[in-house]
């Protein structure tokens, strides 16, 4: 079967960095994405991630571990438009999403 | 550049009643796909299009789910007739042929069956 696990909800204080994991268990793997999802908005793409490592673009860095079946999205100087859902998503030959991670961000 | 352009954004309906919404996908785009998303969960894909052939609609409900993408580019999903259970968001996406491109998605159609 196919298993993507992130936290349900976090919550983080304007300026500061959250982590947000998701590991995964699924037969085939082609990448990792991560998109970002504000209320009633469509998912937007923040990452990918084929390699073992971490990709950092700005604010958002974004680490993959194939072996360990593990991926994290890093976010660094959170500013309050930073809360929203996070999904993973697992590339097979389709798009596998994980349930998304809530942050809240507080001033 | 134009995005993924979905309509209706919102559609109310009752029970047993057939229901459509309309996807224009990014200009260039070969890969469309519909997906639902439910409240406080990951999107799941309904039906994926290279061009005009469906190649992934295993997770299509076909007794009462229905696509279309004539001629490639624009694409219908029917719902006929709808359930109280198929309240949910559906959103559209494109891409670039390939697993490895990144899709793009629409505002999505915010569906309730009453």
């Amino acid at each position: 079967g196919q298993n993507i696990d992130q936290p349900t909800e976090m919550t983080a204080t304007e300026g500061a960095i959250v982590q947000i994991n998701c590991t995964y268990q699924t037969s085939g793997f082609n990448g990792l994405f991560w998109y970002q999802q504000h209320a009633g908005e469509a998912p937007t793409f923040l990452s990918y991630n084929v390699l073992d490592g971490l990709e950092e673009k700005g604010r958002f860095s974004s680490f993959l571990s194939r072996s360990k079946g593990y991926s994290y999205l890093l976010l660094k100087e959170l500013q309050m438009k930073d809360s929203a859902s996070y999904l993973c998503a697992v590339n097979t030959d389709k798009l596998i999403f994980g349930t998304g991670t809530r942050l809240q961000v507080f001033p | 550049e134009a995005g993924v352009v979905q309509s209706p954004r919102y559609k109310i309906i009752e029970k047993k009643q057939p229901v459509a919404f309309w996807c224009n996908p990014i200009s260039g785009h070969n890969t469309l796909y519909w997906y639902l998303q439910n409240l406080g969960q990951g999107p799941e894909l309904l039906i994926r299009y290279e061009n005009e052939e469906a190649v992934d609609d295993s997770q299509l409900p076909k007794d009462r789910f229905s696509a279309e993408r004539l001629k490639g580019v624009d694409s219908t999903l029917k719902i006929q007739p709808a359930e109280l259970g198929d309240s949910a968001v559906y959103l559209c996406a494109s891409s670039f042929s390939g697993v490895y491109n990144e899709q793009f998605f629409g505002p999505g159609t915010r569906l309730t069956v009453l």
